[in-house]
């Protein structure tokens, strides 16, 4: 069974320059996440699809990222204006389940990540 | 705020020396908790989940245990192989199956 995939696997830019990256979640899993990780800390979920709609973004800076997963596929997280601090690994995960408050624990797969750095 | 720490930070072992690693938590409600392992320039991989106080699960060398506060993951007889980063996760009832995380603990087996 094919994993999670990401592209690009790196990525440097120059800060206020824009960035986009692409995950293909595995197939036939309906629930997306994207998941931020600085170097040295645990991954930090920035958004959540279910399908195509978004169920959580509550940690999302959303004055500067966007997401979308068009067709309950695949997935895109842009970031514009990209800022030092955004320098990290971004992280897509996909579960089989449909994500739901309360509903059964599901398992998150990751995929490689694409690391940013900005300078 | 939920909240999970890992220790220790790093763990140096000689192959075959055993250890535990550390996870402690702090949620409102547990759902699981996932351990993940995270090689060098790749994405976290799955190891296990616990759903519930005296649950124990075993994989290879790999020995997963969970109370109310904690969880450990114990290593028996390291190979050099096992070397990575162990993530500890939580999953909520309060959340969308969001997983939070504790920093890591970076392990390193020598020969």
């Amino acid at each position: 069974e094919a994993g999670v995939a990401q592209s690009p696997r790196y990525k440097i830019i120059e800060k206020r320059q824009s960035v986009a990256f692409w995950c293909n979640p595995i197939s036939g899993h309906a629930t997306l996440y994207w998941y931020q990780q600085i170097l040295g800390q645990g991954p930090k979920l920035l958004i959540q699809f279910q399908n195509n709609g978004v169920v959580d973004d509550s940690q999302l800076p959303k004055d500067r990222f966007s997401a979308e997963r068009l067709k309950g596929v695949d997935s895109t997280l842009k970031i514009q204006p990209a800022k030092l601090e955004d320098s990290a690994v971004y992280l897509c995960a996909s579960s089989f389940g449909l994500g739901l408050a309360g509903g059964p624990t599901d398992t998150q797969y990751f995929g490689p990540g694409t690391r940013l750095t900005v300078l | 705020e939920d909240q999970v720490t890992q220790s220790p930070e790093a763990l140096r072992l000689q192959e075959g020396e055993s250890s535990s690693l550390n996870c402690s938590y702090t949620v409102s409600g547990l759902r699981g908790l996932f351990w993940y392992r995270q090689d060098p320039g790749k994405g976290p991989e799955f190891l296990f989940t616990l759903y519930s106080a005296g649950e124990e699960k075993e994989k290879e060398r790999l020995k997963a245990t969970l109370t109310k506060k904690e969880s450990f993951l114990h290593i028996t007889a390291p190979k050099p192989e096992d070397s990575a980063t162990y993530l500890c996760a939580v999953q909520t009832d309060t959340g969308f199956q969001k997983l939070v995380f504790g920093t890591g603990t970076r392990l390193l087996v020598s020969p």
